[in-house]
């Protein structure tokens, strides 16, 4: 089955400067790769995605980009802010397999 | 995430109770998941439904773990005879249609057995 690996499992940043998770995965028939963002107490909140024929794909602040070769992709959060601080999982899913195997998760920190 | 509602959000129960666990998903979508989440860690999968039909369970326990989806009504988790390991946060996800498009959380159950 599919494993995915998350790092790193903590991040702390300076608000203002741009942060970056990366996440690997085995299965090469993977092509839905979803990041959530979870703040306490709360569920998993979609803030991005990426399907594996498109590379980067980028949203405000926020980008994906995805490396089908390498099988990685990486979450890209820019200028951050407070309201960023949660933590962040990555997951993939292939066709057919609906169900989503998710990373470790980061724990990112914004330091005013 | 609003949209797709659990209850309870909190749920204490006594070693050997059941534990059941609801989950309406968004309006339209007819796919649901449950995860189970234990602190500090990720999502792990556990069934995946459709009306009526379960799909996929390959991440449910076989013994004292059972879902059903049925045809009007929420989607429920039902746990026999729940242990202190049962303890976590579990949490339904609903989808519009197959071929692994975008899922929309909701808040959790979050389970203590004590």
């Amino acid at each position: 089955g599919e494993n995915v690996e998350q790092h790193p499992s903590t991040l702390s940043v300076q608000e203002g400067d741009s942060a970056v998770i990366k996440c690997t995965y085995s299965d090469s028939a993977s092509n839905y790769f979803p990041w959530y963002k979870q703040e306490l107490g709360k569920g998993p909140q979609l803030i991005i995605d990426i399907r594996s024929n498109v590379g980067e794909k980028k949203d405000q602040r926020i980008a994906v980009t995805l490396n089908k070769t390498a099988k990685h992709f990486s979450l890209h959060i820019t200028e951050t802010q407070p309201e960023d601080s949660a933590v962040y999982f990555c997951a993939a899913s292939s066709a057919g397999n609906e169900k989503l195997t998710f990373g470790t998760g980061t724990r990112l920190t914004i330091i005013p | 995430n609003a949209g797709v509602m659990q209850n309870p959000r909190h749920l204490v129960r006594r070693r050997g109770q059941e534990a059941r666990l609801r989950c309406s998903p968004m309006k339209g979508h007819s796919h649901v998941y449950w995860y189970r989440q234990l602190p500090e860690e990720g999502l792990k999968f556990m069934v995946y439904l459709q009306k009526e039909n379960i799909i996929d369970e390959s991440g449910m326990p076989k013994e004292r773990f059972s879902a059903e989806f049925p045809k009007e009504g929420p989607s429920i988790l039902r746990i026999q005879q729940v242990v202190r390991g049962d303890s976590a946060a579990y949490f339904c996800a609903s989808s519009p249609v197959v071929l692994n498009t975008e899922a929309f959380f909701g808040q959790g159950t979050r389970l203590t057995v004590v």
